[in-house]
């Protein structure tokens, strides 16, 4: 399986702030996919990001709340912006396996904001 | 209704036993089913993947049914690192649908 890590592991934010997750994967891959993990919740899809194109957001998640860039077929950030109290989650970002079937998931970002 | 649907537990089990978990989900066209295992504080991780015909790894075993639309993970002889929550989880278009989550607590 791939090898994933995400910067920052966990913050605390000031409300009307924004914060970057960057998620770096040891492999080239055309899609990635990042989450949002809400206390006591499942993981919900966010976005899907592909390298060279804009990223397509779920239902209920717009661009200007989470800004992602995809620079290469290895790394992808997603940005929380103008962030509130409701926002404090666990971000994770994955991968799709080899064979497209399933996905890996890097360790996560937990944000808190105050 | 949710997608997927999970009894949310605690299953609360002493060691050695046997556990079932249950799993619906709603969508007909999904291609596939898993389950993964989310530790605390930790991401969700693969622990198996489902299939029609069943299948087995060590202690664990799936099983699919696309006529009811159900999905289960049964644990033998559990062991305290079992303890953890088990996410069922489909396969829709290429975007995995979560369920919330079955926490299993194994006691000494």
């Amino acid at each position: 399986s791939a090898v994933i890590s995400q910067k920052p592991s966990r913050d605390i934010c000031q409300r009307g702030t924004s914060l970057t997750i960057q998620c770096q994967v040891d492999s080239q891959v055309t899609m990635m996919f990042w989450y949002r993990q809400q206390p006591g919740q499942s993981l919900t899809l966010i976005a899907t990001a592909n390298q060279g194109s804009e990223a397509t957001y779920e239902s209920g998640f717009v661009i200007d709340k989470f800004p992602i860039s995809r620079p290469n077929l290895t790394f992808s950030t997603l940005t929380v912006s103008n962030m509130s109290p409701e926002d404090s989650s666990i971000y994770l970002c994955s991968v799709p396996s080899d064979r497209g079937d399933t996905q890996y998931f890097g360790p996560g970002t937990r944000l808190t904001v105050l | 209704r949710k997608e997927v649907e999970q009894d949310p537990g605690p299953f609360n089990v002493p060691e050695g036993a046997t556990v079932a978990f249950n799993c619906t989900y709603s969508n007909s066209a999904s291609q596939s089913f898993f389950w993964y295992r989310q530790d605390c504080r930790k991401e969700p991780k693969l622990l198996m993947s489902v299939y029609s015909s069943g299948n087995e790894d060590g202690r664990f075993t799936a099983q699919l049914n696309r006529a009811s639309q159900y999905i289960s993970l049964l644990i033998r002889d559990s062991k305290l690192s079992d303890s953890a929550t088990y996410l069922c989880v489909a396969l829709s278009s290429y975007k995995l649908i979560f369920g919330s989550g079955t926490r299993l607590l194994v006691r000494p």
